[in-house]
């Protein structure tokens, strides 16, 4: 069975740092791009970033461009996002979810709560 | 970026009604087009992938149709589990956009 959970959210204040680890079992992690969307709460999806299967190719969202940095341990079987200057408009749930190949996401992790405040 | 919009943002609607969401690019996206399902508290679902391949284990009651910049989503004949939020998500070009949701409630 595919799986795939999320760790690492906080609490943090403006300007902090958090790194965001997603788990993934039941499939061949190194045979599949990855990516991160977060959801503010009570709004919609938005696509964050995503990186290949061997994680030399990565793509960002603007609004994360330069503060955070997405990478994996494929021997680890792990995705991460590592966060920096957060501000509160980072305030989310965020998910990783696996490309299936086919440009679309089939399998999503439950989600981990970022929550950037004083 | 490509903008995506949803229509509508939120319907009411009966079990055993036909349901159809409509989805606009702002430019051409040929067949990279998903749709997901979202419930509260969960992670969403991918329903349909490239326009209209249905994601398996999804009941034929979902289907999806349109190429280049209007999509639809049909649910021929609502089910209870169905009322749930819907994005649409196109896949051309990153960034990755999506919709801003269609909440479809019980009527």
């Amino acid at each position: 069975e595919v799986q795939l959970v999320e760790s690492g959210g906080g609490l943090v204040q403006p300007g902090g740092s958090l790194r965001l680890s997603c788990a993934g079992s039941g499939f061949t992690f190194s045979s599949y791009w990855m990516h991160w969307v977060r959801q503010a709460p009570g709004k919609g999806l938005v696509w964050v970033s995503r990186i290949n299967s061997d994680g030399y190719s990565t793509s960002y969202a603007d609004s994360v461009k330069g503060r955070f940095t997405i990478s994996r341990d494929n021997a680890k079987n792990t995705l991460y996002l590592q966060m920096n200057s957060l501000r509160a408009e980072d305030t989310a749930v965020y998910y990783c979810a696996r490309d299936t190949g086919y440009n679309t996401c089939d399998y999503w992790g439950q989600g981990t709560l970022v929550t950037v405040s004083s | 970026d490509i903008q995506m919009t949803q229509s509508p943002s939120s319907l009411s609607a009966s079990v055993g009604d036909r349901v159809t969401i409509t989805c606009r690019a702002s430019q051409s996206i040929t067949k990279y087009l998903n749709w997901y399902q979202q419930k509260p508290g969960k992670a969403p679902k991918l329903l349909i992938y490239g326009a209209f391949s249905l994601q398996s284990g999804v009941p034929s009651r979902f289907s999806g149709s349109g190429s280049g910049t209007d999509f639809t989503l049909t649910i021929s004949s609502l089910r209870p589990e169905d009322f749930a939020t819907y994005y649409c998500q196109q896949s051309y070009s990153t960034p990755w956009t999506f919709g801003q949701g269609t909440k479809v409630e019980i009527k």
